[in-house]
C-alpha cells in the first residue's frame, strides 16, 4: 500500500518568513495529494491540494510543488503569520475509480512566532 | 459545500461498555465513508473503509469484531466501539467520498472518546 513520509515533525518560523514542509510517497499510481491544516481538536482543513497533471498550483500565500519522477510534493507558505501555527498533513491517493483511500503523512507541527 | 455531520463530539464510557458513533452527509450520497483514528500528536489512521451496501474493509491490525462499521444507506455510517477499553480512547473521525465528486473528502467533525 501506499506510505507517505513527511518532514520535519516540528518547524519554528519568524513571523513573516517561509515556511516549507515536504512529503514523499511510495505509490506510483497515487495522483492526487492534498494538504490539510488541523488545530487542536478539529477536523482536518483542505488548505490546497494538487493533482498529478500539473507541477505547481498556488493561492495566495501558499502554494504546492509535485514533482512525480521524483515522488515527492513540498508545501510552501510565505509571509507566516501567527495564525497559520497548527499542525499540517499531507496525504495521498490512487485513482481507483471512486472511493479513494488517502493515507495521510505523519504531520507537520508549525510554530509561527512573533 | 458538502457537510459530514458527525455525533457525538464527546463521549465519556466505562470500560466493557459499547459506543456507537455516527456520520451522515447531508448535502450528498456518501458512497464511500472512510473511518479514520488519530491519537494525541499523531496522524489520522485509516481504521476502515465502508461502501453503501456492503461490508467493510478494514486496515491491517484493526479487529472488525471490535470496531463494528454499518453503512446502510447512502447518507449514514456508523461505528460501533464494542467492548471499549482506555487504550481504545482517541479521537475518532469519518470522512465521506462520493463517486460523484472528483477526489473529494470532506470530514466529520471528529468524536473525542474517553473510555474510563
Amino acid at each position: 500500500g501506499e506510505n507517505v513520509e513527511q518532514h520535519p515533525s516540528t518547524l519554528s518560523v519568524q513571523e513573516g518568513d517561509s515556511a516549507v514542509i515536504k512529503c514523499t510517497y511510495s505509490d506510483s499510481a497515487s495522483n492526487y495529494f492534498p494538504w490539510y491544516k488541523q488545530e487542536l481538536g478539529k477536523r482536518p482543513q483542505l488548505i490546497i491540494d494538487i493533482r498529478s497533471n500539473v507541477g505547481e498550483k498556488k493561492d495566495q500565500r501558499i502554494a504546492v510543488t509535485l514533482n512525480k519522477t521524483a515522488k515527492h510534493f513540498s508545501l510552501h507558505i510565505t509571509e507566516t503569520q501567527p495564525e497559520d501555527s497548527a499542525v499540517y498533513f499531507c496525504a495521498a491517493s490512487p485513482v481507483t475509480g471512486g472511493g479513494n483511500k488517502l493515507t495521510f503523512g505523519t504531520g507537520t507541527q508549525l510554530k509561527v512566532e512573533l | 459545500g458538502a457537510v459530514v455531520s458527525q455525533h457525538p463530539s464527546r463521549v465519556i464510557c466505562k470500560s466493557g461498555t459499547s459506543v456507537k458513533i455516527e456520520c451522515r452527509s447531508l448535502d450528498f450520497q456518501a458512497t464511500t465513508m472512510f473511518w479514520y483514528r488519530q491519537f494525541p500528536k499523531q496522524s489520522l489512521m485509516l481504521m476502515a473503509t465502508s461502501n453503501e451496501g456492503s461490508k467493510a474493509t478494514y486496515e491491517q491490525g484493526v479487529e472488525k469484531d471490535k470496531f463494528l462499521i454499518n453503512h446502510a444507506s447512502l447518507t449514514l455510517s456508523t461505528l460501533t466501539v464494542t467492548s471499549a477499553h482506555p487504550e481504545d480512547s482517541s479521537f475518532y473521525i469519518c470522512s465521506a467520498n462520493a463517486l460523484d465528486r472528483d477526489y473529494g473528502y470532506t470530514f466529520g467533525s471528529g468524536t473525542r472518546l474517553t473510555v474510563v
